[in-house]
């Protein structure tokens, strides 16, 4: 089975606070994204990496960073919290390599998230 | 711009009722139109799946129905249970042979009474 696992489960920050969290994986996945959830507007992808060190942006990349420097670790940095960044973080990770044929397409498995509280 | 609209919001069933939850999408290049379902506390997780070269596919109590020329899927939940109360996630993507991102409907919470 494939397992991501995030870091932290619960973090509570002040505002101006710096903030790593941390995702791992164990399937050897290329790809890895994070995404923050927030109620009534779903999952937005924050950053993405499809190989080490490399970084890409997603749709709403402002005031976070990330790090891949280890294939199956992939990092998301906060450096200088704020009360909007309070919300459900999720990591995923993918493999563009196609499995059984019922595997249509890109299956992301994502980790059981962390809840960041900034106050 | 959302490039994927999910309806309704939230939704309550009755025990065997058939909760359908629906889809629409404006990009034209996708190809690829998963649903996630996420229990409270837990990641979402692949459910069921579909490429636009078929109108519907099955997978156990999970239908998808596909509707390419509107742009519009929907995925229908029969003989509903409790243990189906969950948030329900469409999505999107571009199949491609590198890297393919998902573009997420904003969730439907599902509440199956007994």
């Amino acid at each position: 089975d494939v397992k991501v696992t995030q870091s932290s489960r619960y973090l509570v920050k002040r505002t101006g606070e710096k903030v790593f969290l941390e995702c791992v994986q164990d399937m050897d996945h290329e790809n890895m994204f994070w995404y923050r959830q927030d109620p009534g507007l779903g999952l937005r992808l924050i950053y993405f990496s499809y190989d080490v060190k490399m970084k890409e942006k997603g749709d709403i990349p402002e005031g976070y960073s990330v790090s891949r420097e280890k294939k199956e670790r992939f990092s998301l940095i906060l450096e200088s919290t704020s009360t909007n960044q309070t919300s459900m973080y999720l990591c995923a990770s993918s493999t563009p390599d196609r499995g059984p044929i019922w595997d249509l397409g890109e299956t992301q498995y994502f980790g059981p998230g962390t809840r960041l509280l900034v106050l | 711009q959302q490039q994927v609209k999910q309806s309704p919001q939230s939704l309550i069933v009755q025990k065997g009722g058939i909760p359908i939850i629906n889809c629409a999408y404006e990009n034209t290049a996708f190809d690829y139109f998963p649903w996630y379902q996420q229990f409270p506390g837990k990641g979402p997780a692949l459910l069921i799946a579909i490429r636009p070269d078929v109108s519907e596919k099955k997978e156990g109590r999970f239908t998808i129905s596909f509707n390419k020329s509107a742009k519009q899927f929907s995925l229908h939940i029969m003989d509903s249970q409790p243990g189906d109360s969950a948030t329900y996630f469409c999505a999107a993507s571009i199949v491609n042979s590198g890297y393919s991102t998902l573009t997420f409907g904003k969730g439907t919470m599902l509440l199956v009474s007994p």
